[in-house]
């Protein structure tokens, strides 16, 4: 599904480094997440916004920072990089409490 | 009451045998289960999804069957096919701002 991208789809990072993943949906779809998946634990939820400027934490938001300026957007920051934040992150929107749509996914590593 | 807990988690299968993944919840809130098929490399996406009005759903080969009473919800995949094989994610939510609880996901082997 084109309507939901993810950038970069690949980044080698430092630890101790910001570095900010980006997700862009065109449907206008009012919620937006952020997720991680490490073998093991399957998916578990970061981050959420219900509309622009209206955030919440999920289940691991340690060390991550979100934003909503715009319905379409919603980037995750890492603030300071470290090896235990390794993973693929996957962004997904939806609307209406319907499922999500997700986008290609970011693969992370920290060394 | 957030946890949704997927049995099994590797299921290997013969080309042409159904495959049944059977998840479990505890909150009475929850009210739609989808199910997601992730194969290697790629992001989940969405093959079926059920509400709790509704007791079973089918989908030509697939299908899902809700048991509200007893909190739990199952996959059934009928003729599997190479293809088939991925990780099939289930999923609970309905509640707040439409999050979804992932289970720990099932890895679905399908022999030839």
């Amino acid at each position: 599904d084109a309507g939901i991208t993810q950038s970069p789809r690949y980044k080698i990072t430092e630890t101790g480094r910001q570095v900010t993943l980006m997700c862009h949906q065109t449907w206008s779809h009012s919620y937006m997440f952020w997720y991680r998946q490490d073998l093991g634990h399957g998916l578990r939820l970061i981050y959420y916004s219900a509309a622009a400027d209206i955030t919440d934490k999920g289940e691991v938001p340690d060390g991550y920072v979100v934003s909503r300026s715009k319905t379409e957007n919603f980037p995750l920051t890492l603030e300071s990089a470290t090896r235990s934040q390794t993973s693929v992150y996957f962004c997904a929107s939806s609307e209406d409490r319907d499922g999500y749509t997700f986008g290609s996914g970011t693969r992370l590593t920290v060394v | 009451g957030e946890n949704v807990e997927q049995h099994p988690s590797t299921l290997s299968v013969q080309e042409g045998d159904s495959a049944v993944i059977k998840c479990t919840y505890s909150d009475s809130a929850s009210n739609y289960f989808p199910w997601y098929k992730q194969e290697l490399g790629k992001r989940p996406q969405l093959i079926i999804d059920i509400r709790s009005n509704v007791g079973e759903k089918k989908d030509q080969r697939i299908a899902v069957t809700l048991n509200k009473t007893a909190k739990h919800f199952s996959l059934h995949i009928t003729e599997t096919q190479p293809e088939d094989s991925a990780v099939y994610f289930c999923a609970k939510g309905g509640t707040s701002y439409g999050k979804l609880t992932f289970g720990q996901g099932t890895i679905l082997t399908v022999h030839p």
